[in-house]
């Protein structure tokens, strides 16, 4: 059981928007930046927000973060077939003294 | 170019040993909080432990699963960061990740590394 939960599955067709949700508590979200990735079998985990809503250089505008008290959101507009992955929110909590992860949401693009 | 370089993973038995490398180039390495992440094959992601930079005290914090039989250090002389795991059980299968993992900055990820526990 993941600390932080996440949906285990969303999709989307082709050019539309989707937003996946992540939910903490107080001790993480609450104190903490949120982090997101992006994850293709076999493959490294990439993030594509840091800082609740912050990108990396090189990812696109199509991705964006939130965070409004202990939830955060990824929002993925203009779906592309390249999109379908795993995303999994990360986050540091204060109360276990450990970084914790998402379930992840796996990403299909219909 | 930020390159970060897992080594060091295969085959080992219940309670068998293995050390893990990740060799850094492109960042201040020794200015980076190190972290060690893991993943087992299908599932998701499982935070190991960290390592301080030496200026912000150098000292290592680790899950409670691994706690007790990993152990995090550094070469900031050879840009390395080592995971020592001791006493190792067949739920420490995993791909082991690398990262200079940060909230609040752009960071990056080794490719990883399988370790295999199974007799």
């Amino acid at each position: 059981q993941s600390v932080l939960t996440q949906s285990p599955s969303a999709s989307g067709a082709p050019g539309q928007s989707v937003t996946i949700s992540c939910s903490g508590s107080s001790s993480n979200f609450g104190r903490n930046a949120v982090i997101w990735y992006q994850q293709f079998p076999g493959t490294a985990p990439k993030h594509l927000i840091y800082s609740n809503d912050r990108r990396p250089s090189g990812v696109p505008d199509r991705f964006s973060g939130s965070k409004s008290g202990t939830s955060a959101s990824l929002a993925i507009s203009g779906l592309q077939s390249e999109d379908e992955a795993d995303y999994y929110c990360a986050a540091w909590d204060d109360s276990l003294n450990a970084w914790v992860f998402g379930g992840g949401t796996k990403l299909t693009v219909l | 170019e930020v390159r970060l370089v897992e080594s060091g993973g295969g085959l080992v038995k219940p309670g068998g040993s293995l050390r893990l490398s990740c060799e850094v180039s492109g960042l201040t390495f020794s200015n980076a909080w190190m972290t060690w992440v893991r993943q087992t094959p299908g599932k998701g992601l499982e935070w190991v432990g960290r390592i301080k930079s030496r200026i912000d005290g150098g000292t290592t914090e680790y899950a409670a699963p691994v706690k007790g039989r990993f152990s995090i250090s550094r070469d900031d002389s050879k840009n390395i960061l080592y995971l020592q795991m001791n006493s190792l059980k067949t739920e420490d299968t995993a791909v082991y990740f690398c990262s200079n993992l940060s909230p609040n900055w752009p960071h990056f990820w080794g490719q990883g590394t399988l370790v295999t526990v199974s007799s």
